[in-house]
Order: C-alpha cells, then structure tokens, then sequence
C-alpha cells in the first residue's frame, strides 16, 4: 500500500469552478500535511499547510483534513488558467523530519 | 534574498563518470533534503540531513553520497554506481522547529549522454 495515494487525473475544471484535490494517507500518526504545486519542468512550491482536523483558508485555497478517515483534500475557488499544474499531497509523519509525497493530481483549467 | 539555489540547472553525465549537485541555502534551516523525481513517480527521497556533520539514508540512497559540512550546504555526488540516474534532482530545506514545512530549490536536470 503506498504511504501516499492520489488520483493521477487530469482533473479537468472551467475557469471559474471550484477544483477539488484529494489525498488519502496510511499512517495515522502523521502530524503535518502539505499542499505543493509544481508547474512543469519547475520544482514544487509551497501552498498550504495544515496540522489539525478542519478546514483552513489562505485566498483561493482551503485544505481539509480528517485524520479519523486519513483524508486531506485541496479546494481551489474561482479556478484560473494560471492554476493549470500538477497538485503534490505530502504527509510528514514519524520522530524525524521526513516528508513523503504522492505521486500528484494534474489540474487542467480549461478556459 | 532569502532561499535554496542549485546548480547547476542542467548537466550532462558520461557513463562511468561521478558528478556532484550544489545546494546551498540561506533560510537558516536545520534540516537539508535531497529528492529524486522521475516521470509519473513523484518525489522519492535520497539523503536528508538534519544537522551538521550528520545525514541518513532515506528511500533510494544507492548509488548517492552526501556531506554536510556546513549548515549552508549540502551537496549531492551521483556515482557511476548509479545505474539510471537520468532524472530532476530537488534539493529543499525545513526548520527543525514549528511543522518542518520544506522549501525547494531550482532543481537540477540531470541526464547521461
């Protein structure tokens, strides 16, 4: 079973909409849960954090996490062409400051 | 300006031959990563370090080596003894306070000729 599980896509989303990401973990003592997002052929860039159970809002983006169904999700308001990227899910779990990371969910804005 | 640089972006490997990646940051963090990222298989971690003079093997270490000498620093040699290292190299750095959010480099695109 990986660590770190995500849905390929493409998702696909008119402009406007709202995009929603999923990512299912395995280990349930993982404490920190990241969103990156990674253009292509660039290195991933931090978006969102979240360490507790609920929602959390920066702008356009609100993570969710539910630690009893090992569940984190994205949710991106009012989706731009700009947001068209490959959506990283990483979980940092353990006594040491390792950070796994899915294999991504590509977004595709169409507009 | 405060961040992670790698260099260099692109380079090119013979057979047979070692090549050492540069990543130096400034954020003032303690713990420096190395990961690998090949098409359709996400990032898998190579080395990680959280202090001076100290690193740990992470997922696929084989075929890599590490020094960290210097809190700034934390380059990364891929030996001959890597068979396919044909891949983009992400170096990042977290604090070892708060939720360790890690930061990436640049990246350097690795590819044997």
């Amino acid at each position: 079973q990986k660590e770190v599980e995500q849905n390929s896509g493409p998702l696909s989303v008119p402009e406007g909409a709202i995009a929603s990401l999923n990512c299912t973990y395995s280990d349930r003592g993982s404490q920190s849960f990241f969103w990156y997002r990674q253009y292509s052929g660039k290195s991933p860039e931090l978006i969102m954090s979240i360490y507790s159970n609920g929602d959390k809002e920066d702008g356009r983006f609100t993570a969710q996490l539910n630690k009893a169904s090992q569940y984190v999700s994205l949710l991106i308001r009012d989706s731009q062409p700009s947001d068209s990227a490959t959506y990283l899910c990483a979980v940092r779990s353990g006594g040491y400051q390792k950070v796994t990371f899915g294999t991504g969910t590509k977004l595709q804005v169409i507009p | 300006d405060g961040g992670i640089t790698q260099s260099p972006k692109y380079l090119f490997r013979k057979e047979g031959q070692n090549v050492t990646l540069s990543c130096e940051q400034n954020l003032n963090h303690d713990a420096m990563y190395w990961y690998r990222q090949d098409p359709g298989q996400g990032l898998r971690l190579i080395y990680y370090s959280q202090i001076v003079n100290d690193f740990q093997k992470g997922d696929i270490a084989e075929g890599y080596s590490v020094s960290r000498e210097k809190k700034e620093s934390f380059p990364l040699t891929v030996t001959s003894a890597q068979k396919n290292p044909t891949a983009f190299y992400l170096c990042a750095s977290s604090p070892s306070g708060g939720y360790f959010e890690a930061f990436f480099g640049q990246g350097t695109r690795l590819t044997v000729v």
